[in-house]
C-alpha cells in the first residue's frame, strides 16, 4: 500500500542550529510533495513544496530535498528559531489520484534555548 | 481576504444531537476539503469538493454529511455521532488542488 511517514516523532534542536526533518514515502507514483507546519491550536500551514522532477527547492530559511531513488524527503530549516517549534508534516499527492493529498505521521520540533 | 474561517471553534454534542460545522473562504478557490485530525496524528482526508461537486468521499460513515452550497462555503452536517468521532475537524481550500490553505479547525467533543 502507500504511505507517507516520518522516522522520528520528536526532534530537539538548539536554537540557532539547523534542523533536518525526514520523511519516507512508499508510493513511487507520488509526484508532488509538500511540507506543512502545524502550531498548537492552529491548522497546518504550507511551508514549501517540490515536484518529482526536481531534487531540491529552497525557500526562506527552508530547503526541501527529494531523493526519488530511496523515496526520501527532507526539510531543512536554517538557524532554527523559537517560532519554529511546531509539528511538521510531509504530504504527498499522486497525479493519477486527482485531489487526494495524504499526510505523513508528523515530527514535533522542539527548540532548546 | 486570505483566510479560511471555520465555525464554531469548539463544539460539544451528545450522541443524539444534530449539528453543523461551517467553513468559508473568499479567495476564489474552487476546491474545498474536510480533514479529521485526532490528537498527535496527521490529518486524515474525509471529503473533497471540486467546483461545488463532491469528488472524493474517503468511505466516511453516513453520520457525516458534507454540503457545498456555493463556491465559498462548505458545511459538514453531523448526526448521531459516536465518542470516537471526537477530533479536530479541519477545512481547507485550494486554488489548484495541490497547495492547501487550512482553517484553524473545529475541536469536536462527542459525549
Amino acid at each position: 500500500g502507500e504511505s507517507v511517514g516520518l522516522h522520528l516523532p520528536t526532534l530537539s534542536v538548539q536554537e540557532g542550529d539547523n534542523s533536518i526533518i525526514n520523511c519516507a514515502y512508499s508510493n513511487s507514483a507520488s509526484d508532488y510533495f509538500i511540507w506543512y507546519k502545524q502550531e498548537s491550536g492552529k491548522g497546518p500551514q504550507f511551508i514549501i513544496d517540490i515536484r518529482s522532477n526536481m531534487d531540491k527547492r529552497q525557500g526562506q530559511r527552508v530547503t526541501v530535498l527529494l531523493n526519488k531513488t530511496v523515496k526520501h524527503l527532507s526539510l531543512q530549516i536554517a538557524a532554527t528559531q523559537p517560532g519554529d517549534s511546531a509539528v511538521y508534516f510531509c504530504a504527498e499527492k499522486t497525479m493519477n489520484r486527482d485531489d487526494k493529498i495524504i499526510f505523513g505521521k508528523g515530527t514535533r520540533l522542539h527548540i532548546l534555548p | 481576504d486570505t483566510e479560511v474561517t471555520q465555525t464554531p471553534k469548539h463544539l460539544v454534542m451528545g450522541m443524539t444531537n444534530k449539528k453543523s460545522l461551517k467553513c468559508e473562504q473568499h479567495m476564489g478557490h474552487r476546491a474545498m476539503y474536510w480533514y479529521k485530525q485526532k490528537a498527535k496524528k496527521p490529518p486524515e482526508l474525509m471529503f473533497v469538493y471540486s467546483y461545488e461537486k463532491l469528488s472524493i468521499n474517503e468511505s466516511v460513515p453516513s453520520r457525516f454529511s458534507p454540503e457545498c452550497p456555493n463556491s465559498s462555503l462548505l458545511n459538514l452536517h453531523l448526526h448521531a455521532l459516536q465518542p470516537e468521532d471526537s477530533a479536530l475537524y479541519l477545512c481547507a481550500s485550494s486554488p489548484d488542488r495541490e497547495k492547501l490553505f487550512f482553517g484553524s479547525g473545529t475541536q469536536l467533543s462527542v459525549l
